[in-house]
C-alpha cells in the first residue's frame, strides 16, 4: 500500500526566506509519481509541481523545486524567497503506475506561515 | 479552458434529505475522481471512474454513490447524508495515459446538520 507522511503540522517562516516542507512516501512499486499541491484558504488546490520516479533530475517550477532522494524516498518541497502570499496548506500527494487507477494518495498536509 | 466544474460550491443541508453533487470535465478525460478533505487526514478518495459505466470504489466509500453514464459528468449522490458527511469535497479528473496532470474542481464545501 502507498502511504505518505507530511511531519510538520505547521511552519513559521520569515518572509523572503527558503523553506523546505517535508514529504516520505511508502511504495512497492517501482513507478510512481509524486505532487505537491497548495491550498489557500480559499479552498482550492493548486497544482506546483510533479516528480517521476524514473525522472533522473530534480524538478522545478519557478521558484519551487522538489528535492527527490529516491533511496531515502523522500520528496521535500523547497519554496525559495519565500512571500507573504506564500502563506497556505501544503499536500504533499503520491500516485502510483500510470497503468490502472490513478488514485492520488495524500498526506495530511503542513501549513505555511509567511511572517513578514 | 480546459477545466474541472462542481455545483454546489457550497450547501447546508439537513440529515435524511437526499443530494447530488455535480461534476463536470471538458477534457475528454478517461479517469474521474471524488475525494473529501477532512482537517488532520488530508484528502481521501471516494470513489473513480476509469471511463464511462466504469466505477469503483476508493478508500472511504460508505454513505455515497456514483455514476457515469457520459464520459464529462461524474456526480456524487449522498442518498441519506449524515452530519459525518460534512467535509470539502473535491472531484478530479486525468487522461489515463499521462501521469503527470491531475485536475482538481474548485471543491464543494458540505454541511450537514
Amino acid at each position: 500500500a502507498q502511504k505518505i507522511t507530511q511531519t510538520q503540522p505547521g511552519m513559521f517562516v520569515q518572509e523572503k526566506e527558503a523553506v523546505t516542507l517535508d514529504c516520505t512516501y511508502d511504495t512497492s512499486d517501482p513507478s510512481y509519481g509524486l505532487f505537491w499541491y497548495k491550498q489557500p484558504s480559499s479552498g482550492e488546490m493548486i497544482f506546483l509541481i510533479y516528480q517521476g520516479s524514473y525522472d533522473q533530475q530534480n524538478a522545478t517550477e519557478g521558484r519551487y523545486s522538489l528535492n527527490f532522494q529516491k533511496a531515502r524516498k523522500s520528496a521535500n518541497l523547497v519554496i525559495s524567497a519565500s512571500q507573504l502570499g506564500d502563506s497556505a496548506m501544503y499536500f504533499c500527494a503520491m500516485r502510483g503506475p500510470i497503468q490502472g487507477a490513478q488514485k492520488l494518495v495524500f498526506g495530511q498536509g503542513t501549513r505555511l506561515t509567511i511572517n513578514p | 479552458e480546459a477545466q474541472v466544474t462542481q455545483n454546489p460550491r457550497y450547501l447546508i443541508t439537513v440529515t435524511g434529505k437526499k443530494l447530488t453533487v455535480t461534476c463536470s470535465q471538458n477534457m475528454n478525460h478517461e479517469y474521474m475522481s471524488w475525494y473529501r478533505q477532512d482537517p488532520g487526514l488530508g484528502l481521501r478518495q471516494i470513489y473513480y471512474s476509469m471511463n464511462v459505466e466504469v466505477t469503483d470504489k476508493g478508500d472511504v466509500p460508505e454513505g455515497y454513490k456514483v455514476s457515469r453514464k457520459e464520459k464529462r459528468n461524474f456526480p456524487l449522490i449522498l442518498e441519506s447524508p449524515s452530519p459525518n458527511q460534512t467535509s470539502l469535497y473535491f472531484c478530479a479528473s486525468t487522461p489515463l495515459e499521462r501521469g503527470d496532470t491531475q485536475y482538481f474542481g474548485p471543491g464543494t464545501r458540505l454541511t450537514v446538520l
